[in-house]
C-alpha cells in the first residue's frame, strides 16, 4: 500500500459525460502527479500540483482540468468525454523533500471506461 | 528526442535466470535521477530502485540492481534469478533537478514474461 488513495477504482460512462477524479495524496506529500495510461501504453504526464499551486502541464486536453484543495487531496475533472478518453489514470504523490531523488508514490489508478 | 528509450517492448526470460532491461535517457541537465518502476497486471505501480547521476556506485535493492554507465546515458535494470512473479511492465523514468524538476519522464515500458 503506497497510502495514495484514488477513487472511485471504476468508472464507466458514456461518450459527452463529465467525471470527477479523486486522489489522496500520502500524509506529508505536498506534490500530486496525474497520469493518463492507455491500454498497453506508457505513461502520460498530465498534470502536477505542489501544494496547491499548478506546477508543470504536461500533454493535458483543454477538456480537461484539475485542482489541488487546501487539504491536498487533488480532482481531475474530464468533460464532454471520448472513446479515446478510456483509459488508467494514476495520480502519484511525492516531493516530501524537495529533491531529485524524491521517488514518486503512486495511487491503485481508476479505470475509466467511455462507453 | 524522446528523454527515456526503452527499446524492447517484450523479453521472455528463463525461471531463476538474470535479466537486463534497458534504458536510455536525454538530458543536459548534470543532476537527474533514474528511476525504476513495475506495473503488474494487476495494474499498480510499484517503485523498484533509484539511481543518481552523482552515484559513485550502481544501486542495488535485492534482486534488482542497475547498471548504470553515465557516458552513455544508460541505466539498465537488472533482475536476478527471476521468479514467475516478476512477470510485468517495467517502466524507466527520469527527473531533472534543474530542468523542468516538476515531471517524471517515462519510456514506453518493456512487458518481461518469466518463463517457468
Amino acid at each position: 500500500d503506497s497510502g495514495v488513495t484514488q477513487t472511485p477504482k471504476h468508472l464507466i460512462t458514456a461518450t459527452g459525460q463529465r467525471v470527477t477524479l479523486r486522489c489522496s495524496p500520502r500524509s506529508g506529500d505536498l506534490s500530486v502527479y496525474w497520469y493518463q495510461q492507455s491500454l498497453d501504453q506508457g505513461l502520460q504526464f498530465l498534470i502536477q500540483y505542489y501544494n496547491g499551486e499548478e506546477r508543470a502541464k504536461g500533454n493535458i486536453l483543454e477538456r480537461f482540468s484539475a485542482q489541488q484543495f487546501p487539504d491536498l487531496h487533488s480532482e481531475l475533472n474530464l468533460s464532454s468525454l471520448e472513446l479515446g478518453d478510456s483509459a488508467l489514470y494514476f495520480c502519484a504523490s511525492g516531493d516530501r523533500g524537495g529533491s531529485v531523488s524524491d521517488e514518486q508514490f503512486f495511487g491503485p489508478g481508476t479505470r475509466l471506461t467511455v462507453l | 528526442a524522446q528523454k527515456i528509450t526503452q527499446t524492447q517492448p517484450g523479453m521472455f526470460v528463463q525461471e531463476k535466470e538474470a535479466v537486463t532491461l534497458d534504458c536510455t535517457y536525454d538530458t543536459s541537465d548534470p543532476s537527474y535521477g533514474l528511476f525504476w518502476y513495475k506495473q503488474p497486471s494487476s495494474g499498480e505501480m510499484i517503485f523498484l530502485i533509484y539511481q543518481g547521476s552523482y552515484d559513485q556506485q550502481n544501486a542495488t535493492e535485492g534482486r534488482y540492481s542497475l547498471n548504470f554507465q553515465k557516458a552513455r546515458k544508460s541505466a539498465n535494470l537488472v533482475i536476478s534469478a527471476s521468479q514467475l512473479g516478476d512477470s510485468a511492465m517495467y517502466f524507466c523514468a527520469m527527473r531533472e533537478s534543474l530542468y523542468n524538476f516538476n515531471k517524471f519522464y517515462f519510456g514506453s515500458g518493456t512487458k518481461l514474461n518469466v518463463k517457468p
